[in-house]
C-alpha cells in the first residue's frame, strides 16, 4: 500500500504565481516524521523540511510554507510567487520507526517566466 | 565540510557483467541508504544498513547487494546486471540521533545504463 501519495504529477504556473503542491501519508505509527526534498533539473536531491508528527505548527521558509494538518493525514508545500528557479520535483516522504524513508511519486513544477 | 560521494557519475555496462557503484559519506552517519529513480515510480529503497556489518533488503532489493565493513562506505553490487536496472541510484546517509535525526543527505547520484 502506497504510504504517501502526491496526486498531482505535473504543475505549470507563471511566474509570481502561488503553487500548492499536496501529499498525504498514510501510518499506523504515533510517531513519525515528514519531510520535503526538492530535486532541481541538474538531479541532485536537496532537503527542504523535516516535521515530528508531535509538533503541527505550519512553517514559513522565505517564499516556502507548509501546513501540517494530522487530522487530514496532510502536510502540504506552497510555493509562494514563484520564480524559475523553483522549476523542480518536489517529493514528500514519510519516515516512521526504523529510519527509512518512503517517498511519495513526486511533483513536477513548472515555472514559465 | 561533510558530505557523500557517488562514483561513478555515469555507467554503461552489458548485460550479465557485475557491477558495483560506489558511496562514500564523510558525516559519521550510522544509516546508509541505496534507492533507484524511476520515471513513474519516484525513489525506491534498495538496500539499507543501520551501522557495520548490518544490512537489510528494501522493497526492490532483487539483484542487488550491500556490505558494510565500515561506517563511510556502502557499495551497491549488480551481481548479473540485466536490462531493467537501468536507472539513476541515489545514496543517502542520516543520523539515528541528534538534532538531524532521520534527515537524508544525498548524493548526486549515479546514472546506469545497461545495454
Amino acid at each position: 500500500a502506497q504510504k504517501v501519495t502526491q496526486a498531482q504529477t505535473e504543475i505549470s504556473v507563471v511566474e509570481k504565481e502561488d503553487v500548492t503542491l499536496d501529499c498525504v501519508y498514510e501510518t499506523r505509527d504515533t510517531t513519525y516524521y515528514l519531510f520535503w526534498y526538492k530535486q532541481p533539473p541538474s538531479g541532485e536531491l536537496v532537503f527542504l523540511i523535516r516535521r515530528n508528527s508531535f509538533d503541527e505548527q505550519n512553517e514559513i521558509s522565505g517564499r516556502y510554507s507548509w501546513n501540517f494538518q494530522k487530522s487530514t493525514s496532510s502536510f502540504n508545500f506552497t510555493i509562494t510567487a514563484s520564480q524559475v528557479v523553483d522549476s523542480a520535483v518536489y517529493f514528500c516522504a514519510l519516515s516512521e520507526a526504523q529510519d527509512r524513508l518512503a517517498f511519495g511519486k513526486g511533483n513536477q513544477v513548472v515555472v514559465i517566466p | 565540510d561533510a558530505e557523500i560521494t557517488q562514483s561513478p557519475r555515469h555507467k554503461i555496462t552489458e548485460t550479465g557483467r557485475q557491477v558495483t557503484l560506489a558511496c562514500h559519506q564523510t558525516w559519521n552517519h550510522n544509516n546508509m541508504f541505496w534507492y533507484r529513480q524511476d520515471l513513474g515510480h519516484g525513489l525506491r529503497l534498495i538496500h539499507y544498513s543501520y551501522g557495520v556489518h548490518d544490512t537489510n533488503k528494501g522493497e526492490v532489493s532483487d539483484g542487488y547487494s550491500v556490505s558494510r565493513s565500515n561506517t563511510e562506505d556502502l557499495p551497491l553490487t549488480l551481481e548479473s546486471a540485466a536490462s531493467s536496472q537501468t536507472s539513476v541510484y541515489f545514496c543517502a546517509s542520516s543520523s539515528s540521533t541528534g538534532t538531524e535525526k532521520n534527515i537524508q543527505y544525498f548524493g548526486a547520484g549515479t546514472r546506469l545504463s545497461v545495454l
